[in-house]
C-alpha cells in the first residue's frame, strides 16, 4: 500500500547541474502536484496536473518544469540548478482538484545544491 | 501579509495535557479548512478535515473553526509522545489552490 512514492529521498547537486525528480502515485487518482517546502515559508505550490495530459504553474514555477508522463507519474525537473533551490520537494495527488477532495503526499525529496 | 498566519513554536507539554493548536487567515473566502501531521522527515498526512464554521470530533482530536473571526483551532486531549511532530494547518478556496501555514513544531514530554 505504497500511496505516493518519491525518488530519489536525498539528492546534492552543483550549481548548473540538472536533476529530475520522480513521483509515482498508485490510487488511481486524477491531480498531481509538486511542492517545495522551506524553513518558516510552510509548503508551496510549484506546478500541478489537475488530470493526466495538462500542467498547470503554481505559486512558485521559475526555475523548474513538469511532465505528466501518465495518469500515475509526475516528473520535476531543475535544468540548471541554483543554490536558492536548495529545499525538500514534495509531490502530492487526489482524486480530484477541487476543494473537498484532500490531497496525499510523498515522503520528499531532500534536495542540497552547493 | 502571509494569508495563513501560525505560530511555529515549538509548543512542549506534558504527556497528558491538553493541546491547543491555532492558525489564523485573512481571506474571508476560505472554505475548507485541514490539519495534516507531519512527523520528521516524513510527508504531511492528513489529520481532519472540516467544511466551513462549526467543531468536527475523531477520537482525541478536534477541530474548530471561527469563520466570523477567522480562526481555526486543533485540540488534541490525553497528548501522547507519539503526537510529537509538525502540525500544519491548510485552507483552500473552492476551485483554487491549497494554502498552508508554516506548521507548528509540537513536542509532548513523558
Amino acid at each position: 500500500n505504497a500511496g505516493v512514492t518519491q525518488t530519489p529521498k536525498f539528492q546534492v547537486l552543483k550549481t548548473g547541474q540538472s536533476m529530475t525528480l520522480q513521483c509515482a502515485q498508485d490510487m488511481n487518482h486524477n491531480s498531481m502536484y509538486w511542492y517545495r517546502q522551506d524553513p518558516g515559508m510552510g509548503l508551496r505550490l510549484i506546478y500541478y496536473s489537475a488530470s493526466e495530459g495538462t500542467t498547470d504553474k503554481g505559486e512558485v514555477p521559475n526555475g523548474y518544469n513538469v511532465s505528466r508522463l501518465n495518469k500515475r507519474e509526475f516528473s520535476l525537473r531543475l535544468e540548471s540548478a541554483a543554490p536558492s533551490q536548495t529545499s525538500v520537494y514534495f509531490c502530492a495527488s487526489s482524486e480530484f482538484r477541487t476543494a473537498d477532495q484532500p490531497q496525499h503526499f510523498g515522503d520528499g525529496t531532500r534536495l542540497s545544491i552547493l | 501579509q502571509k494569508e495563513v498566519e501560525q505560530d511555529p513554536g515549538p509548543l512542549s507539554v506534558p504527556e497528558g495535557a491538553i493541546v491547543s493548536l491555532n492558525c489564523t487567515y485573512s481571506n474571508s473566502a476560505f472554505q475548507y479548512f485541514m490539519w495534516y501531521r507531519q512527523y520528521s522527515r516524513k510527508g504531511p498526512e492528513l489529520l481532519m478535515y472540516t467544511y466551513s464554521s462549526g467543531n468536527k470530533e475523531d477520537g482525541r482530536f478536534t477541530a474548530q473553526v471561527d469563520k466570523s473571526s477567522k480562526y481555526i483551532s486543533l485540540f488534541i486531549r490525553d497528548s501522547q509522545p507519539s503526537d510529537s511532530a509538525t502540525y500544519l494547518c491548510a485552507m483552500i478556496e473552492y476551485g483554487n489552490k491549497l494554502v498552508f501555514g508554516a506548521g507548528t513544531i509540537l513536542r509532548v514530554k513523558s
